[in-house]
């Protein structure tokens, strides 16, 4: 099976704070996402990457910067955390180039900056 | 911003009764329609992917149906269990979006015993 791994099931951090936000997969797949979701919104994409070094802006990427030095890393990074960041960060990958194929995800990061 | 509608938000139905919701999206640019599970506390997990128009998919109890002209698809639970608690997120993938996936609030299900 799939599996992709978060680091952090919840995660508590101050205004101001840099956050790493680790994300994991062990089946080669090309494509990762960061999506976050908030309460009575579809999730929402942040950014995404379809090869290593390589990042590509979502819907959402204010305040968070990615990156991918190997294939199988995805890190989502707030550089200087907002309340407004605390959220549910889910991360996803997928091996890409076909419209049929489904996202494999993480557990989730609560993330709470207070 | 593209509108992708979930309804309804959420639904709280007894052990036995079978359930059904709805996913609209844009008509034009259709690529595929995916269907995701989200257990609280658990990885979403995906449920369906569809592509053609007429698209009929089972697993179990669980059936989806597609209609990529009027643009909205069903989903149907069959018997709800209480393990069928979850929320159910459906995410058109379009042509002019850079096959990203654009996702709905979901659905909430609650299935009491």
């Amino acid at each position: 099976d799939v599996k992709v791994t978060q680091s952090s099931r919840y995660l508590v951090k101050r205004t101001g704070e840099k956050v790493f936000l680790e994300c994991v997969q062990d089946m080669d797949h090309e494509n990762m996402f960061w999506y976050r979701q908030d309460p009575g919104l579809g999730l929402r994409l942040i950014y995404f990457s379809y090869d290593v070094k390589m990042k590509e802006k979502g819907d959402i990427p204010e305040g968070y910067s990615v990156s991918r030095e190997k294939k199988e890393r995805f890190s989502l990074i707030l550089e200087s955390a907002s309340t407004n960041q605390t959220s549910m960060y889910l991360c996803a990958s997928t091996t890409g180039g076909d419209e049929a194929e489904k996202l494999f995800f993480g557990s989730g990061t609560q993330l709470s900056v207070l | 911003i593209l509108n992708v509608e979930q309804s309804p938000q959420s639904l709280h139905v007894q052990e036995g009764d079978s359930t059904n919701f709805t996913c609209s999206f844009p008509s034009s640019n259709f690529y595929a329609l995916h269907w995701y599970r989200w257990e609280t506390a658990k990885s979403p997990e995906a449920l369906f992917v569809m592509t053609l128009n007429g698209d009929e998919k089972k697993k179990g109890r669980i059936s989806a149906t597609l209609n990529t002209k009027e643009g909205y698809s069903y989903l149907y639970i069959k018997g709800s269990q209480p393990e069928d608690s979850a929320t159910y997120l459906c995410a058109p993938r379009l042509y002019n979006q850079g096959g990203k996936l654009i996702f709905g609030q979901g659905t909430e299900l609650s299935v009491k015993p």
